[in-house]
């Protein structure tokens, strides 16, 4: 089943404990990003990658990493998480044609205290 | 600032009737408008979509008008169901697949 898989689905951390947040596609797609949904916000973008080893910034990158040593995978990395990053994040994948739908995993609800 | 304006936040429709969201744009780059809907607990999933050169598309109940000189957009939803009952989200796609999303709509769908 094509599909894009998140891990873990729920977290709840303390502040300044590193985490990550896998994210893998089976769809051979180049296109990559993630999001984090807040309430009347809709999605913002946190990161993307166009292809293995190309990552850049999207609207809201400060305090997040990303890698892309793969091409199925593009885990998140929050190296010091704060009480401000508590959302709902969203890995999306897509091909680069032109008007290509992304599609979305299932979402990983954060909770930093 | 956020470049894609959703309106209204929440709707509440009865059974048959139309649901209407609205969207506006800034970005004159966006080459591409889908809509996305999202089931609770689950990741959102393209509904519809539209360029910019369509004034209206159609797909079962669902439609885009777009007002491309108004930079607006909006979907219908006709003859609303229950299992409509889900946020909606409207975006404006820029080069590199860049998606900019609105602030969603919660539709609810009242039997």
């Amino acid at each position: 089943e094509a599909q894009v898989t998140q891990n873990p689905r729920y977290l709840i951390t303390v502040t300044g404990k590193k985490l990550t947040v896998t994210c893998s596609q089976n769809m051979n797609h180049e296109y990559m990003s993630w999001y984090r949904q807040d309430p009347g916000l809709g999605l913002r973008q946190i990161y993307y990658s166009m292809n293995v080893e190309v990552t850049d910034k999207g609207d809201v990158p400060e305090g997040y990493k990303v890698s892309r040593k793969e091409k199925r995978n593009f885990p998140l990395i929050l190296e010091s998480p704060s009480p401000n990053q508590t959302s709902l994040y969203f890995c999306a994948s897509s091909l680069l044609r032109q008007g290509n739908e992304q599609f979305f995993g299932p979402g990983t609800r954060l909770t930093v205290l | 600032q956020q470049q894609v304006k959703q309106s209204p936040q929440s709707l509440i429709v009865q059974k048959g009737g139309i649901s209407i969201i609205n969207c506006a744009y800034e970005n004159t780059a966006f080459d591409y408008f889908p809509w996305y809907q999202q089931f609770p607990g689950k990741g959102p999933a393209l509904l519809i979509a539209i360029r910019p050169d369509v004034s209206e598309k159609k797909e079962g109940r669902f439609t885009i008008s777009f007002n491309k000189s108004a930079k607006q957009f909006s979907l219908h939803i006709m003859d609303s169901q229950p299992g409509d009952s889900a946020t909606y989200f409207c975006a404006g796609k820029a080069a590199g697949n860049k998606l900019t999303f609105g602030g969603g709509t919660r539709v609810l769908v009242k039997p």
